[in-house]
């Protein structure tokens, strides 16, 4: 089975502009979560897409938003970046059903953003 | 509300030498803990897991882990340490209902001499 990919791989962009970065889970799962790793924040939780809906939002401003296609691929939008916007973006999917034991979040190799 | 913690920002030891790399939760509930490891430009891969059951948790790579609900901890072990195991290790935790999202410990450097 695949695992999730992510592309670009590696992006630079300049403050102000936007940015989009796609996930593609594993198939069959229907989860697509979003998180931010930076050396001073750590990793840091920004939004879960499950069935097209989001269905859990971290503590982030508007200016990061997000989609999930019908077919589970999800998009991560980022508007009017900032140079703190630089960081490692990690895709995780899963199966989204989180009473059962198998809803194990397997991680992309992320999306390396800088901000100049 | 979750936390993870990881007291330790680098782990040393030598190859062949027991490793242990600590992590403590603040979960309410019982918790579903995970075990992360994250290799230089790479995402992070699944090494483990504890949802119930068997405090004691085998992995891949010959990790394992202990859960210990009265020291809220759980710890990950390897008997004999790799060099090729240097990595950033994370443990996150998960509520046991509701939505997947992993809260993170900070991540410890395990550095393995040879």
């Amino acid at each position: 089975k695949a695992g999730v990919t992510q592309t670009p791989r590696y992006l630079i962009k300049t403050r102000g502009q936007q940015v989009t970065l796609s996930c593609s889970p594993i198939s069959g799962h229907r989860s697509v979560s979003w998180y931010q790793q930076t050396p001073g924040q750590g990793l840091q939780f920004l939004f879960e897409y499950f069935s097209e809906t989001q269905r859990n939002k971290g503590n982030f401003p508007g200016r990061f938003s997000g989609r999930q296609f019908s077919n589970s691929r999800s998009e991560m939008n980022v508007s009017t970046l900032e140079l703190g916007d630089s960081a490692l973006y990690l895709c995780a999917s899963s199966t989204g059903l989180a009473a059962t034991n198998v809803d194990t979040q397997y991680f992309g190799p992320g999306t390396r953003l800088t901000v100049l | 509300a979750q936390s993870v913690a990881q007291p330790e920002d680098q782990v040393n030891v030598a190859e062949g030498n027991p490793l242990t790399v600590k992590c403590t939760y603040s979960v309410s509930g019982n918790p579903y803990l995970f075990w992360y490891v994250q290799y230089p430009n790479r995402g992070l891969q699944f090494l483990l897991k504890y949802i119930t059951g068997d405090n004691l948790v085998k992995g891949s790579y010959g990790f394992e882990a202990e859960f210990n609900k009265s020291q809220t901890s759980f710890h990950l072990k390897k008997p004999s340490a790799l060099v090729s195991d240097s990595a950033l290790y994370f443990c996150a935790s998960r509520p046991p209902s509701g939505y997947s999202t992993l809260t993170f410990g900070k991540g410890t450097m395990l550095l393995v001499s040879p």
